[in-house]
């Protein structure tokens, strides 16, 4: 199994420019998550999914949008790329909302200039 | 609001136990304590959880208070690939709708392991 996987692992963008980052599962785990970690700090939560066809917002949702897009995948959009959202992004899964485990992904470098 | 305190930072020679401490003082009847690592360049990975009793698995043993309000992990024989940031989260376990569910990581505990 793969676990969780990312990509892209590394991007630049310009100001305003868009994208989306994607995330797969292959654990069949209901619960998907995206986070943001800024140097020397702690994860915060961005928005996840409790299960397929649901989304919520977390901590830090302002200028992100998500899609579930089927059980597996669950994708973080960025419509307006700000420097403020430079930052490591990190995707995980858990089987419930409330497992006490949830699986990281290796984390997107994400650079805004 | 973060709701524990942990060290900044604590080093450890190889092969010798480490504990990492957690205070968490505010802590509720059904909040779980869960520990989380980071090694270097990674996401974050579980390492134990509990409630009340002391727990053990192949990773680590957890050690709580018996008032709940600190707690401490333990490694038994520190490695090299043991250095990483430890983040102690509370979440609770009675209601894992809306915000509470979610996993709060503050800065952790950054350990260094010394060969």
């Amino acid at each position: 199994n793969a676990g969780v996987t990312q990509t892209p692992k590394f991007q630049v963008l310009k100001t305003g420019q868009s994208m989306t980052l994607q995330c797969a599962q292959d654990m069949n785990h209901n619960s998907m998550y995206w986070y943001r970690q800024d140097p020397g700090m702690g994860l915060r939560l961005i928005y996840y999914s409790a299960s397929e066809g649901t989304t919520d917002k977390g901590e830090v949702p302002n200028g992100y949008n998500v899609s579930r897009l089927n059980k597996r995948e669950f994708s973080l959009r960025l419509e307006s790329a700000a420097p403020s959202q430079t930052s490591v992004y990190f995707c995980a899964s858990s089987e419930q909302r409330s497992s006490y485990e949830q699986y990281f992904g290796p984390g997107t470098r994400l650079t805004v200039t | 609001d973060a709701k524990t305190t942990q060290p900044n930072s604590m080093e450890s020679n190889e092969e010798e136990p480490v504990h990492l401490p957690c205070n968490h003082s505010t802590i509720s009847g059904t909040d779980y304590i869960h520990w989380y690592r980071q090694l270097p360049s990674q996401g974050p990975e579980y390492v134990i959880h509990g409630l009340t009793s002391n727990v053990n698995n192949r990773m680590a043993s957890l050690a709580i208070a018996e008032d709940r309000k600190s707690s401490t992990l333990i490694l038994h024989r520190a490695t090299l690939r043991d250095a990483a940031v430890y983040y102690c989260i509370l979440r609770d376990g009675g209601n894992y709708g809306g915000s509470q569910g979610n996993l709060i990581f503050g800065k952790g505990t950054k350990l260094s392991v010394k060969p």
